[in-house]
């Protein structure tokens, strides 16, 4: 079954960092952009970048710069997700996702078709 | 950032009736925009991209039009299995923003 497994739930105080992973099971990567979105609860679906599986480039969302890093592992196909500076309102669940096609100099994203389950991240003191 | 708005907020529905669901883009993204369905607990699952696409495996009774700034998903011959809330999504300028979401539950 072709899907993405991400990591377990995480508690985190304020100003704490978390590390997300997402590894694909049942496929490989072959060149598209993983994308990583979240969801406050009862909210909507919030877009955070992404990170090309071709080369690493990245591309993030201009509200999380400065506290937002993806890397891959290429070794073992794994992707992560590392939020620092951890808030009340960045509690959510964080989704990673598949699709598009990346080239040397970026990716392109036309619809999201992979999914993971999703982690539950909860920043609280 | 390019605003989505969708409309209804919410939207009550029997099995069969056919229902369309709005997409309104600030500024013109072309097709540049894909549809999502997502139930509660579940990751999203798309249905729709180059706002008229539909994905591999979808049924069609889903479909997608627009182009510019005005767009719509339509279902004809709702299924018990469509209640869900959908999202639209466009995929042109970053930030890749998402619709507010529009929940289609049973009347």
């Amino acid at each position: 079954q072709v899907q993405l497994v991400q990591s377990e739930a995480e508690v985190k105080k304020p100003g704490a960092s978390v590390k997300v992973s997402c590894q694909p099971s049942g496929y490989t990567f072959n060149n598209s952009a993983i994308t990583w979105v979240r969801q406050a609860p009862g909210r909507g679906l919030e877009w955070m970048g992404w990170i090309s599986s071709y080369n690493g480039n990245t591309q993030y969302a201009r509200v999380l710069q400065g506290r937002v890093t993806m890397t891959t592992d290429t070794s073992t196909s794994t992707v992560y997700l590392e939020l620092r500076s951890l808030r009340s309102d960045d509690t959510a669940v964080y989704f990673c996702a598949s699709g598009g096609s990346c080239t040397s100099r970026s990716c392109f994203v036309d619809g999201l078709d992979i999914w993971g389950q999703g982690t539950l991240v909860t920043v609280s003191s | 950032d390019i605003q989505l708005t969708q409309s209804p907020s919410f939207l009550s529905a029997s099995v069969g009736d056919r229902v369309s669901i709005t997409c309104r883009a600030r500024h013109g993204i072309n097709t540049h925009l894909a549809w999502y369905q997502q139930k509660p607990g579940k990751p999203p699952k798309l249905l729709i991209h180059s706002a008229s696409t539909l994905q591999s495996g979808v049924p069609s009774r889903f479909s997608g039009s627009g182009s510019g700034t005005e767009f719509t998903l339509t279902i004809t011959a709702l299924q018990p299995t469509d209640f869900a809330t959908y999202y639209c999504q466009q995929v042109v300028n970053y930030p890749l923003t998402f619709g507010g979401g529009t929940t289609v539950e049973m009347k």
